[in-house]
């Protein structure tokens, strides 16, 4: 158990849908990061939150959206849903800021029917 | 051209044998490289972190960099069929974004 909780764990809902996918970090962690995975794609970074700030994005659609709160856990908002983003999405939390060990959560499953 | 390119495999190795990974990569301002294993339906979980060139071994598995062919490698020796998963190599700049490779799918059969 990496200590990182993300829930729900599976979703399916239908295309142009929206969706919170929620993140709760290990205890003391203050970076937050959210990474898409596909199986045509592999792992993709999306967005790094640091207490709080945004502090990296990374191929993160207009359509998604994200934030830390101030008890650090983070959601990730998908709206308009489409086929193509059905997919693994994982949060990862780490003590610092840079490219530190990151912890992944057990991830939520997506499917946009 | 991905800026990490990762062969997917499968690998299927009988237990005992060495496991070779390996992967390639473009950006020569990559800095930070690691190994993660991930078991089915789980998160990736890290294995090992090399900051430059040059070798790391941690138990049964060593870790090797090599930035002037942009090429990093991960050996599992006496391999175990619990070694069985897909493992990822990522790196990194500066920075706080990893790039992933795509991920090898081992077996270790008993």
């Amino acid at each position: 158990d990496s200590g990182v909780t993300q829930t729900p764990k599976h979703l399916i809902t239908a295309t142009g849908q929206r969706v919170t996918l929620r993140c709760s970090p290990r205890s003391g962690d203050l970076s937050v990061y959210w990474y898409q995975q596909s199986l045509d794609q592999g792992l993709q970074f999306l967005i790094q939150y640091y207490n709080g700030e945004e502090r990296a994005k990374g191929n993160i659609l207009e359509r998604f959206s994200a934030q830390q709160f101030p008890d650090l856990h983070s959601e990730l908002n998908l709206s308009s849903l489409e086929l193509g983003d059905s997919a693994l999405y994982f949060c990862a939390s780490s003590v610092v800021q840079g490219p530190g060990e990151l912890f992944f959560g057990e991830g939520s499953r997506l499917t946009v029917l | 051209q991905k800026e990490v390119e990762q062969d997917p495999g499968p690998l299927s190795v009988p237990e005992g044998a060495i496991v070779s990974l390996n992967c390639t990569y473009s950006n020569s301002a990559f800095q930070y490289f690691m190994w993660y294993r991930q078991y089915s339906r789980k998160g990736p979980e890290l294995l090992m972190y090399t900051y430059s060139s040059g070798n790391k071994e941690d138990g049964r598995f060593t870790a090797q960099v090599d930035k002037s062919s942009k090429y990093i490698s991960l050996f599992i020796r006496d391999s175990q069929p619990s070694d069985s998963a897909t493992y990822l190599c990522a790196m990194s700049e500066d920075d706080y974004k990893l790039s992933f490779g795509a991920g090898t799918t081992v077996t270790v059969r008993a």
